[in-house]
């Protein structure tokens, strides 16, 4: 039942932009968006999550659209060292659940960065 | 150590036979997820612990896998009789409480039954 709609896969050029997209069209308002990424059989690896407004860290940034309805990771300047599996997640989120609710994953989007 | 710590990194074990993995979270981190993940396929959510309160387990695909966690840090994920559909990399992760917090995995522990 996963909440969120992503391509399958993807190919982006070494050194280029990376946009990943996802669809969320029922997030509801307490939902927050995660993205993971899985490099062969490893942990997931987090990357950046949010509620509303964009966010940006280190390793990438997050557009969410103002309804809220979908988003786009963007990695900058994509290296090879970036081929992963790429996981979009609709987390809920509530002060009765201490903030803590289970991941659950969907089949994410396989980039493929290309020399 | 910095991140969510797993052993062992790989087990081999035989059919029926038992098989224990640990976890040990992110010091200061009350909430503990763990999933498995078979070759080519997706995380599949198999318990979680948060604090004192009574477990999440609705993820355990059958009795013969528990859980527990002792003074609400280390975790073992024990796998009775082993089969070898239970052949697959067991993934922990945990994190601290609040809004919007950030869940961190460890490196998996994987297990293969023979």
């Amino acid at each position: 039942d996963a909440k969120t709609t992503q391509p399958t896969s993807m190919d982006c050029a070494e050194g280029r932009a990376a946009n990943l997209p996802c669809n969320h069209s029922t997030i509801s308002g307490n939902e927050y968006v995660y993205w993971y990424r899985q490099i062969h059989s490893q942990g997931p690896q987090y990357i950046i999550h949010g509620l509303k407004n964009n966010e940006t860290n280190e390793m990438a940034s997050l557009i969410i659209t103002e309804d809220r309805k979908s988003s786009t990771l963007i990695l900058p300047h994509a290296t090879l060292r970036d081929t992963a599996v790429y996981y979009c997640i609709v987390r809920p989120s509530s002060i009765s659940n201490f903030g803590n609710e289970k991941l659950t994953f969907g089949t994410g989007t396989r980039l493929t960065i290309i020399p | 150590g910095a991140g969510v710590s797993q052993s062992p990194s790989n087990k081999v074990t035989e059919k029926g036979k038992d098989v224990e993995l640990r976890c040990d979270p992110i010091s200061g981190h009350t909430a503990l997820y763990w999933y498995r993940q078979s070759l080519g396929q997706g995380l599949e959510f198999l318990i979680y612990f948060q604090g004192n309160s009574a477990p999440d387990k609705s993820g355990l695909p059958s009795d013969r896998f528990s859980a527990e966690r002792t003074g609400g840090s280390v975790s073992t994920l024990t796998i009775q009789r082993t089969q070898q559909e239970d052949s697959a990399v067991y993934l922990c992760a945990s994190s601290k409480t609040g809004l919007g917090n950030t869940i961190y995995f460890g490196e998996g522990s994987w297990l293969t039954v023979v």
